[in-house]
């Protein structure tokens, strides 16, 4: 079974630019969540899908969105970039609610 | 809401020693428990899992952790540790019962296994 999927594996962006990150779950999971993770700020939950409905939304600002397909795939989009958006954006899967996540391997983004 | 204190931001120990890491939970409700590793450029890797039953769970590679209720902790614990479990180490939470697999991570431990 292949596991969560997540493509680019490294980005650089401008300032200003928006970039859409996206993420393949294990099949036949329903549930994606993007977590981001920097040295600062640890990993920060950014937010859930579950049926192509947004469940659940972390604490970050409206220059980030994301949105799930009827396949589970989901993507992520952060339009407006800032330096400090430079991270690594992770996304995670579940099948279930209350059950373990699954994490692909991430994607490095870098804004200079 | 949740939080988790993991107060070890570094260990470092000999190839062959005991280790524990430690993981503490606040929560005004129940929880599920995790701890995850990440190896470096890498993502996370479920280590271990406390949903229910038996306080004491282990892992495949040696590992394992006690979830102690009254004292709101989930310790990380091997008797002995190579050189390949240099790693960073996440504890992690979620709400028990509730529809979400939202996951409230700690600060992480980098454990550094020296020869």
């Amino acid at each position: 079974k292949a596991g969560v999927t997540q493509t680019p594996r490294y980005l650089i962006k401008t300032r200003g630019q928006q970039v859409t990150l996206s993420c393949s779950p294990i099949s036949g999971h329903r549930s994606v969540s993007w977590y981001q993770q920097t040295p600062g700020q640890g990993l920060q939950f950014l937010f859930e899908y579950f049926s192509e409905t947004q469940r659940n939304k972390g604490n970050f600002p409206g220059r980030f969105s994301g949105r799930q397909f009827s396949n589970s795939r989901s993507e992520m989009n952060v339009s407006t970039l800032e330096l400090g958006d430079s991270a690594l954006y992770l996304c995670a899967s579940s099948q279930q609610e209350n059950t373990e996540a699954f994490f692909g391997q991430g994607t490095r983004l870098t804004v200079v | 809401a949740q939080s988790v204190t993991q107060l070890d931001s570094q260990v470092p120990v000999f190839e062959e020693a005991p280790v524990e890491l430690r993981c503490n939970y606040s929560s005004s409700v129940s929880v599920y428990l995790f701890w995850y590793v990440q190896y470096p450029n890498q993502g996370l890797q479920l280590l271990l899992k406390y949903l229910s039953g038996s306080t004491l769970v282990e892992s495949i590679n040696g590992f394992e952790a006690e979830f102690n209720k009254s004292q709101t902790s989930f310790h990380l614990r091997k008797p002995s540790v190579h050189i390949s479990d240099t790693a960073e180490y996440f504890c992690a939470v979620s709400e028990f019962g509730g529809a979400t697999n939202k996951l409230i991570f700690g600060t992480g431990t980098l454990l550094a296994v020296q020869p």
